[in-house]
């Protein structure tokens, strides 16, 4: 069965602080891969995303995740955290008919 | 494109009532998904279109819950009647070629039923 298990509920980062978001899937095929970041009262809003190709994928707001197979993880990483980046942060993998998220990170910045 | 537009961005409801929440996805998009998310269950799939057509709805609760689309550029998602158990925040999103695409989110209706 599909699955993603983001393991850590909360995390808090001093700002200028390299920051990696864990995330690892259960999927019979090749997964596609998405991460999004949801800020209070706003909807999802794509960071990046994985289908095939280079496992080290860039997205918008200096934000990278890499994908290892063997492991079965696709974390986040940015290397210097903003106030800015404190939401909440959702990782999702996707098949033909569904795509599964999980139960998301909650990111605290402090100065 | 001014996104995926849902309305209402908050519904307040006794229980018992219909309730009816309504989407606009982006123009071009073919695919559209309705998801609901609460705390102790996350993000949930509810149902998903394709071309206008309901592709998987495995995710609907129960009989109340109702989806239609009936043109590529409006969407509805019907509870008829409310409980309290669905107070949650309903996203609708749209992509252009299914879910294994960028999903683009609205920004959701939150719904109280009292």
């Amino acid at each position: 069965a599909q699955s993603v298990t983001q393991p850590d509920i909360h995390i808090t980062v001093s700002e200028g602080a390299s920051l990696e978001l864990r995330c690892n899937y259960s999927y019979g095929a090749t997964p596609y891969l998405f991460w999004y970041v949801q800020s209070p009262g706003q909807g999802l809003q794509l960071l990046l995303k994985y289908f095939s190709g280079d496992t080290l994928v860039q997205g918008i707001k200096g934000f990278e995740a890499e994908f290892k197979r063997s492991q079965s993880s696709f974390n986040l990483r940015k290397p210097s955290v903003h106030w800015s980046d404190a939401a909440e942060y959702f990782c999702a993998v996707g098949g033909a008919n569904n795509l599964f998220f999980g139960t998301g990170t909650r990111l605290t910045v402090i100065p | 494109d001014a996104g995926v537009i849902q309305s209402p961005r908050h519904e307040v409801t006794e229980m018992g009532q219909e309730v009816t929440l309504r989407c606009k996805p982006i123009s071009g998009h073919n695919s559209l998904f309705w998801y609901r998310q609460t705390m102790m269950r996350g993000l949930e799939l509810l149902i998903y279109f394709n071309n206008n057509v309901p592709i998987d709805d495995s995710g609907m609760p129960e009989d109340r819950f109702s989806a239609k689309m009936p043109n590529a550029s409006f969407s509805t998602l019907k509870i008829q009647p409310s409980e309290p158990r669905d107070s949650a925040v309903y996203f609708c999103a749209s992509s252009p070629r299914g879910l294994n695409t960028e999903a683009f989110f609205g920004q959701g209706t939150r719904l109280t039923v009292v």
